[in-house]
């Protein structure tokens, strides 16, 4: 049972536009997201991160977005570049110290 | 440069021929943790260290074994490889509880 989920395995985006990836939970007690970015033969990549204290967090381009009630949170992209083609994973500790639980990961590419 | 340093990076071997993969983190970290990545599974936690001489088992950890004899070093050990061992294999450490996770770049194992 997956307590964290990507339902969107893959996403296509035009340069330029916006890319929303979207991240499912089951837990209400979660209060602590981030998300990886993986580009291939690499390890993912910290990208951003969110405590559920906030409901948004932006970093540049970088934006997560978190509904508590829904059990929700998004990653947005603005303005997308080739560049940001890559795997993202949405992770959480799930209120343990010693792991992360991970989702199944988005490929997003991005069009020129 | 601050790393996670995995090797080798690929590796394919028979069933039952025991192997070990090396890791090592130039930074000092106390936390160093294994996760597998398999498709549609995300990556899921094997074996994780808190410190020197402390390991203990996470979600997925039979078949697998590790040691923690120094601070830098975490190797992955399989002693009898079977064919479901075959995965991208990811060593990854921390600076502190709640910092994000260093990643290394991956060893894909094929056991046949």
């Amino acid at each position: 049972d997956q307590q964290v989920k990507q339902n969107s395995p893959s996403l296509s985006v035009q340069e330029g536009r916006i890319s929303i990836l979207n991240c499912d939970y089951t837990n209400s007690m979660f209060d602590y997201f981030l998300w990886y970015k993986k580009y291939p033969a690499e390890g993912p990549t910290f990208l951003i991160s969110i405590s559920s204290i906030k409901d948004k967090n932006e970093d540049g381009r970088f934006t997560v977005f978190l509904n508590k009630s829904a059990k929700h949170l998004s990653l947005h992209i603005v303005p997308s570049q080739p560049g940001d083609s890559a795997v993202y994973f949405c992770a959480t500790p799930g209120g343990a110290t010693n792991k992360l639980i991970f989702g199944t990961g988005t490929l997003l590419a991005v069009q020129p | 440069e601050a790393q996670v340093t995995q090797n080798p990076r690929y590796l394919i071997t028979v069933t039952g021929k025991k192997l070990t993969v090396t890791c090592s983190q130039n930074m000092n970290h106390e936390y160093m943790s294994w996760y597998r990545q398999d498709p549609g599974l995300g990556l899921r936690q094997i074996y994780y260290s808190m410190n020197v001489e402390v390991t203990d088992k996470g979600d997925v950890p039979e078949g697998y074994k590790v040691s923690r004899k120094e601070k830098r070093n975490f190797p992955l050990i399989l002693e009898s490889p079977s064919p479901n061992q075959t995965s991208l294999y990811f060593c990854a450490s921390r600076a502190y509880t709640g910092s994000p996770l260093h990643f290394g770049n991956g060893t894909r194992l094929t056991v046949t």
